[in-house]
């Protein structure tokens, strides 16, 4: 069964980087993501898609700060040079045969 | 720029039935497939429905399967969702997205998203 797992939340210093994680279940290995971010009181916004080789295609205006890569059913994200903005909930995404998934989400804490 | 303006959420009994409305501007609206989302009370994203770009293909979270119907007008540009026998479950945020990819026979990556229309289920 397909399945992505997030960590409730994460912190790190405002400045500092941080790097958030999604795993994919067994057997999905090989499955790109998304991850989309959600700002306190907004709507989601799409970061980018991250395939299982570590390339990915972000979204239109989404800063240099905010990279992926990828490591066997580990799929990350990478946030560096930390903003106050950068708080939100980070999710990630994928999809097969008439689904799609978003793993349960990430809280971001920038200290 | 491309712009999803949800609306139709409110407050609803039980059992009853509601149609939410996603009017889209700032792009080819017949090119590109669309998702329902919802977000319940402080919980995640949880994804409800799909329609690809020509509404040949959709598919549904089993969580709403036989009760909501996802449609599209491509004459007004705008995405529906029909949900019948709603239940308290069903009281969420509701999001419209746009896929990212023109043309997909089966959409899977949204990529961008309105700000929602709240729908409560309460008797």
């Amino acid at each position: 069964q397909l399945v992505l797992t997030q960590s409730p939340s994460a912190s790190a210093s405002l400045g500092a980087s941080v790097k958030l994680t999604c795993t994919l279940s067994s057997g999905h290995s090989s499955f790109a993501i998304a991850w989309h971010q959600q700002q306190p009181e907004t709507g989601p916004r799409f970061l980018m898609r991250l395939n299982s080789d570590g390339s990915h295609t972000k979204g239109d205006g989404i800063p240099d700060r905010f990279s992926g890569s990828s490591s066997g059913a580990e799929r990350y994200l990478d946030i560096t040079s930390l903003q106050s903005e950068d708080e939100a909930d980070y999710y990630c995404q994928t999809w097969d045969t008439g689904i799609v998934l978003f793993g349960g989400g990430t809280k971001l804490t920038v200290l | 720029q491309v712009q999803l303006v949800e609306s139709g959420g409110g407050v609803v009994q039980p059992g009853r039935s509601l149609r939410l409305s996603c009017a889209a501007s700032g792009f080819t609206f017949s090119s590109y497939g669309f998702h329902w989302v919802r977000q319940g009370p402080g919980k995640g994203l949880e994804w409800v429905a799909v329609i690809s770009y020509d509404g040949s293909y959709y598919s549904y979270a089993d969580s709403v399967k036989g009760r909501f119907t996802i449609s599209r007008d491509i004459s007004k540009n705008t995405l529906f969702l029909q949900m019948n026998s709603l239940r308290a479950e069903d009281t969420a945020l509701y999001y419209c997205a746009k896929d990212r990819y023109s043309g997909t026979p089966a959409p899977s990556l949204p990529d961008s998203w309105g700000q929602g229309t709240l729908v409560t289920v309460s008797s």
